[in-house]
């Protein structure tokens, strides 16, 4: 059974206080492993997508990395805006498995 | 690219009413489509999920349904809703690269 754990589960930071969120996941087959944040309220919005172990992708302050057991979405000094729910998902067949989520909170 | 559009975004039902949540997809076709739910501070459990026109195929045993009248067309439906049918709604479908996109969501909340 494809399973996808995320840590932690909350987070608080400081403007410019860079970290990482980790999701760990146990699959067999990978299709892909995605990143989302969500908004309150709102649907999932799509970040990035990693394939193969290795593999790295960027958007603005926001990395993605990757390896055959987990992935990191790291934050270069982020500011309150990033605030958000992250959320990670495998894809292993025809649909998503999803993480419960790290509640990102950056303060000013 | 692809918009999917979800209504209504907001509603509250009784218990014991049926429900229908609508969701169409633009710029796409024959795409994967997708229902999950969110209960509140809680992760995504995928409801449904279609292939095609007419194919639908169910993850967790509930009293909710599914249908595909269209290809870009899904429906989420209940002919008797519960207390614990309160979640948010999420549509979904399937873009390149395998990538799944979710639309706006339906906040249901049953009284």
């Amino acid at each position: 059974e494809d399973q996808v754990t995320q840590s932690p589960e909350a987070l608080r930071l400081q403007e410019g206080e860079s970290s990482s969120l980790n999701c760990s996941y146990t699959v067999s087959g990978l299709r892909g492993l995605f990143w989302y944040r969500q908004d309150p309220g709102k649907g999932p919005e799509f970040l990035f997508t990693l394939y193969s172990a290795g593999e790295e992708k960027e958007k603005e302050r926001l990395k993605a990395t990757l390896t055959k057991k987990e992935s990191f979405l790291h934050i270069t000094a982020p500011k309150p805006e990033d605030s958000a729910t992250y959320l990670c998902a495998v894809n292993a067949g025809n649909m998503l498995t999803f993480g419960g989520g790290t509640r990102l909170m950056v303060k000013p | 690219s692809q918009t999917i559009h979800q209504w209504p975004a907001t509603l509250v039902q009784p218990v014991g009413s049926p429900l229908s949540l609508e969701c169409t997809v633009e710029g796409t076709s024959n795409p994967n489509l997708y229902w999950y739910r969110q209960a509140a501070g809680r992760g995504l459990q995928l409801l449904f999920y279609s292939v095609g026109i007419g194919q639908i195929s169910s993850e967790v045993p509930q009293n909710l349904s599914a249908s595909r009248p269209q290809d870009r067309q899904f429906i989420l439906s209940s002919k008797k809703l519960l207390l614990s049918d309160s979640g948010f709604y999420l549509c979904a479908a399937e873009g390149p690269g395998n990538t799944i996109y979710f639309g706006e969501g339906s906040w249901l909340t049953v009284v």
